[in-house]
């Protein structure tokens, strides 16, 4: 079946720009997930989605950051007034929910703000 | 908050041999899963290994295999045989807290030369 899916795949912005990167999950899961991966980096946790409760934002950097899931499916995280600070690869991952499931990654998309 | 450490930024094998990558963790869970994920080059984070904390057998999939040890919250991950296409960042995810979030450590970067 379909994995997740991430677009795009790479994204080149201006310096105070706003970009919105999408998220299409596996259908079904409940859980999703935003983390942020600078150049060989680890994975930074922006935020978290489960089912129908409040988002985890607590990993959001600044208030620039949010993101939003419609209809329990799609997410789309949006960044406004890019800096080059932002520059990175984010990561969305999907999974059916609970401590005992792993996760599913996409791609990812490459971010690079100049 | 949970927390995880990853001690090896780098590590390097020469292929057939074994190694064995370290990963620590803090948690007031007693009831929990851990994992451990691959990103190879191409990006594409797989699920590699998990295992069950209440479980005393240590989880093996093939050449991959853990040394769990609860007592002393390390988790860490055995590859046997290693292949050049082991090469990659290998992030270790320990148990989330009770909202379920997952968080990762740092990783080690894992380079198999012939």
């Amino acid at each position: 079946g379909a994995g997740v899916s991430q677009s795009p795949s790479n994204k080149v912005t201006e310096k105070g720009k706003d970009v919105e990167l999408r998220c299409d999950p596996i259908s079904g899961h409940t859980a999703l997930y935003w983390y942020r991966q600078s150049l060989g980096q680890g994975l930074e946790f922006l935020i978290y989605f489960q089912g129908n409760s409040a988002p985890d934002k607590s990993g959001l950097p600044s208030d620039r950051f949010s993101a939003e899931r419609t209809g329990g499916s799609v997410s789309t995280l949006t960044i406004q007034r890019t800096q080059q600070e932002d520059s990175a690869v984010y990561l969305c991952a999907s999974g059916p929910g609970g401590y005992n499931s792993p996760l599913h990654f996409g791609n990812g998309t490459r971010l690079t703000v100049t | 908050a949970q927390t995880v450490t990853q001690s090896q930024p780098e590590m390097s094998v020469q292929e057939a041999e074994t190694v064995t990558l370290s990963c620590t963790y803090d948690t007031s869970e007693s009831n929990y899963y851990l994992f451990w994920y691959k990103q190879p080059p191409s990006r594409q984070m797989i699920l590699v290994i998990r295992q069950e904390a209440y479980k005393q057998q240590n989880a093996t999939e093939n050449r991959f295999s853990v040394n769990f040890q609860k007592a002393a919250k390390s988790f860490s991950l055995k590859i046997s045989d290693s292949q050049l296409g082991d090469t990659a960042m290998y992030f270790c995810a320990p148990p989330s807290d009770n909202t379920d979030k997952l968080i990762f450590g740092t990783g080690t970067r894992l380079q198999v030369f012939p």
